[in-house]
């Protein structure tokens, strides 16, 4: 089974622009999660969602907004892109809601700089 | 509110020898605690959790974790390091102040083992 599998790999955006971010889940999992992981720290909750509902919102400004669509994929749009939105986008799948029931799976990050 | 700490940011042990690899914690209420591993370019890969009961956990790859509660620690072990080892660890733990899957992770301690 495929893993999951993020895009763009890499991007360059400049100050002011907007991006998005893609995810697929691993096939079954009905839940996304998107973490930021900038560069020597660990990664930081972004949002999450499960069957298609947010259920949770990490600490970041209304610039970042998210949504999954009915086949459970998922997009990060990120407006108004400041220099300190530099670093690894994570996404993260997992088939039930809680992590102590189902450990989250990453996929291998979409890197994100801004000039 | 909840927290990790890894106090290292670097380990170095040699090939064969034990590792430890240090987690403190603090959360109100029982803590679900994970460690994960992130490998060069990569996602984070799950290692082992504690949601309740042994002290002791196991986790793939001859990883193992020792919970303390007095201590409000979860260190990381392995009796016998091996050079692919060497990554880059996370420790962390449910946030429950948030609904659903979010972790709050540690900064990550780097490990590196020589052969």
């Amino acid at each position: 089974d495929a893993g999951v599998t993020q895009s763009p790999t890499h991007l360059i955006k400049t100050r002011g622009q907007q991006v998005t971010l893609r995810c697929s889940p691993i096939s079954g999992h009905k839940s996304v999660s998107w973490y930021q992981q900038v560069l020597g720290q660990g990664p930081q909750f972004i949002f999450q969602y499960y069957e298609k509902e947010e259920r949770g919102r990490g600490n970041f400004p209304d610039r970042f907004s998210a949504r999954q669509f009915p086949n459970y994929s998922s997009e990060l749009n990120v407006n108004a892109l400041l220099l300190g939105d530099s670093a690894l986008y994570l996404c993260a799948s997992s088939p039930l809601v809680n992590p102590e029931n189902s450990p989250l799976h990453f996929g291998n990050g979409t890197r994100l700089t801004v000039t | 509110a909840q927290s990790v700490a890894q106090p290292e940011d670097q380990v170095n042990v040699a090939e064969g020898n034990p590792l430890t690899v240090k987690c403190t914690y603090s959360v109100s209420g029982n803590p679900y605690l994970f460690w994960y591993v992130q490998y060069p370019n990569r996602g984070l890969q799950f290692l082992l959790k504690y949601i309740t009961g042994d002290n002791l956990v196991k986790g793939s790859y001859g990883f193992e974790a020792e919970f303390n509660k007095s201590q409000t620690s979860f260190h990381l072990k392995k009796p016998s390091a091996l050079v692919s080892d060497s990554a880059l660890y996370f420790c962390a733990v449910r946030d429950v102040d948030q609904a659903g899957t979010a972790l709050i992770f540690g900064k990550g301690t780097t490990l590196s083992v020589s052969s």
